[in-house]
């Protein structure tokens, strides 16, 4: 079955870095665009952007665009979120998400199907 | 950005009631809207694409409907396992972005 296996938590010091992996199986992997997503504590959801899996280029919300580094090893089918120079307000769960696109015609549907499990990163001194 | 706002912030309705999930995109999306549920603890899942289309194996007590900038998801028959925070999203023009989530509790 299609699947998305992330690593496990994480406690950090600020100004560390945090590689957070996303292992997925069960789809050809360069078929489908890999998102990221952001859940700080409590709260919602947040689109961090995406890793186009067949080209390996990023693309990044604005918000996320610098400290955040999305990467791939496609020999392992494995996508890879960066975090460099964390900050406490970094804490949340991380989640990596398949982006799935259905024609309609003129225009796309598009949705993120499955998500991974999610990873949460922890800053704190 | 395309603001995405949901109503009610959460609700509370007893087995069997019909509960009705609103959310209001900022500019005029098409369909492009997609609906996920959040238990406790877990991932989001996707229950609806295209404002109305329901994913394979999603129970049928789930819909969704609307055009343009105004969009509904409405539980039927709600049941004990629908407890959850489930939010919309605009699949519209990147960033995708999302509401702020509503919380459905069972009375």
């Amino acid at each position: 079955q299609v699947q998305l296996v992330q690593s496990g938590s994480e406690l950090k010091k600020p100004g560390a870095a945090v590689k957070v992996s996303c292992k997925a199986s069960g789809y050809s992997f360069t078929t489908y665009g890999m998102n990221w997503v952001r859940q700080a504590p409590g709260q919602g959801l947040e689109w961090m952007g995406w890793i186009n899996t067949n080209t390996g280029n990023p693309t990044y919300a604005q918000d996320f665009a610098g400290r955040f580094v999305f990467s791939l090893d496609t020999s392992v089918t494995t996508a890879y979120l960066q975090i460099r120079s964390l900050k406490a307000e970094d804490t949340a769960v991380y989640y990596c998400a398949r982006g799935v696109t259905l024609s309609r015609g003129v225009s796309l549907d598009s949705w993120f199907d499955p998500w991974g499990q999610g990873t949460l990163v922890i800053v704190s001194s | 950005d395309i603001q995405m706002t949901q109503s009610p912030s959460s609700l509370s309705a007893s087995v069997g009631d019909t509960v009705t999930v609103t959310c209001r995109a900022s500019q005029s999306i098409d369909i492009d809207v997609n609906w996920y549920q959040q238990k406790l603890g877990k991932a989001p899942k996707v229950l609806i694409y295209g404002a109305s289309s329901l994913l394979s194996g999603v129970p049928s007590r789930f819909s969704g409907s609307g055009y343009g900038t105004d969009f509904t998801l409405t539980i039927s028959n709600l049941q004990p396992e629908d407890l959850a925070i489930y939010y919309c999203q605009q699949s519209h023009n990147t960033p995708w972005t999302f509401g702020q989530g509503t919380k459905v509790e069972i009375k």
